[in-house]
Formats: structure tokens, C-alpha cells, sequence
């Protein structure tokens, strides 16, 4: 049973627009969630992350929001630009464990 | 060499092969992980060791046998593998395992493993 699902295995987005990534979890232990992005050939590189204690972090044009009630956490990338084209997965944790879960990403195209 | 480097890349081996894959970290973090991804599934934790010692065993067959020599490198031991094992197999290491706050990890660019 997969704790963390992105339901989503593709989107695509005109360069410019908002990209809007989402991501369910099932596990109302988790209280730390991350996001990772993943281009061709190499491995995940870290981007973002959210305490439970909020419901929005922002980094530049990346912006992840969390709503507990829903179980639902979403990345916003605004503007997108080509070089977003990547696969993006969200993570989950309980903040005092070592252990991430991950989802099975989703596959960003950014369109010219 | 920065970062964190995985070797081999690509590997390919028949199910009656021993081989193993080698992970170097070159961060000064003390906790090193192993990841399995397959085809259309989640990256699943395999183990995790912190200051060299196993921590996390998340129920993987024996066929698997990690090695963790010291704080920077980590090699996965492999044998009487079956086709379905074949997977990208990531390493990861981060500053320490005690919490997963503020605790990013960072990986490893994978091998591709292919079993016949």
C-alpha cells in the first residue's frame, strides 16, 4: 500500500505558466515532507521541504504548500522555464525518523 | 570527485554472477543509504547505515549484502540475483540519521542494474 501517491505520471506546461504538482499522502504520522527533482542519468537532487508546523515555504519560484486536513501537498513552480523538465518526487517522513517515502514521481514537461 | 558517485553506471549480470556495486561519498556525512527504484514504483529504502553501522534493514532478501567500511563508502554485495532485482539502485548520504529534519539526503547518480 503506497503511503505517498502522485497521481499524476506526467504533465506538461507552457514555458512562462504555473506548474502545479501534487501529491497525496495516507500516513497522518508523517509530519516532514520533501520534494526531490530528478533529471536523466542522474541522481535526485533536493529542492524543497515543508514542516507540518506550516502550510506554505517558499524558495524563489518554488513554493510548496501543505493542507493536513486534505493529506495533500502541492509544489508550484511560477514562472516555469524549459529547464524545469525533469521528474519530480514527493517525500515523506516523520521528522524524528531517518526514513524516506517517496512517491513515484511526476514527469515534468516544460514547452517552449 | 564531489558529491556523491556511484559505480558502476550500468551493470549487467547473469543470476548466477557475484558482483557489487560501490558508493563513495565526498560530503563528511556520517549516514549512507541504499535505494531500490523499479520500473514504475516508488524509490524503496533498502538499508541505512550511520557511523558505519547498519541501522535499517528494510526486509530485504539476502541476496542483497550491504558493506560499509567507513563513514564515505558503501557497497552493495550481490548474488543468485533474479531478473526482478533488476532496478536502478541509488546511494545517498546525509549529515547524520537522527533526524529527517533539515536533514536532506543527497544521492548518488545510480547504477542501472540489469539481471538476465
Amino acid at each position: 500500500d503506497q503511503q505517498v501517491k502522485q497521481n499524476s505520471p506526467s504533465l506538461s506546461v507552457q514555458e512562462g505558466r504555473i506548474s502545479i504538482l501534487n501529491c497525496d499522502y495516507t500516513n497522518s504520522m508523517f509530519d516532514y515532507f520533501l520534494w526531490y527533482k530528478k533529471y536523466p542519468a542522474e541522481g535526485p537532487t533536493f529542492l524543497i521541504s515543508i514542516s507540518s508546523i506550516k502550510d506554505k515555504n517558499e524558495d524563489g519560484r518554488f513554493t510548496v504548500f501543505l493542507n493536513k486536513s486534505a493529506k495533500h501537498l502541492s509544489l508550484h513552480i511560477v514562472p516555469s522555464q524549459p529547464g524545469d523538465s525533469a521528474v519530480y518526487f514527493c517525500a515523506a517522513a516523520t521528522g524524528t525518523a531517518s526514513k524516506l517515502t517517496f512517491g513515484t514521481g511526476t514527469r515534468l514537461q516544460v514547452t517552449l | 570527485e564531489t558529491g556523491v558517485t556511484q559505480t558502476p553506471r550500468h551493470l549487467v549480470m547473469g543470476m548466477t554472477n557475484k558482483k557489487s556495486l560501490k558508493c563513495e561519498q565526498h560530503l563528511g556525512h556520517n549516514a549512507m543509504y541504499w535505494y531500490k527504484q523499479s520500473a514504475k514504483k516508488p524509490l524503496e529504502l533498502m538499508f541505512v547505515y550511520n557511523f558505519k553501522e547498519q541501522t535499517e534493514n528494510n526486509s530485504v532478501p539476502s541476496r542483497f549484502s550491504p558493506e560499509c567500511p567507513n563513514s564515505s563508502h558503501l557497497f552493495l554485495h550481490l548474488h543468485t540475483l533474479q531478473p526482478e532485482d533488476s532496478a536502478l539502485y541509488l546511494c545517498a548520504s546525509s549529515p547524520l540519521t537522527t533526524r529527517i529534519l533539515n536533514n536532506e539526503q543527497f544521492f548518488g547518480p545510480g547504477t542501472r542494474l540489469t539481471v538476465l
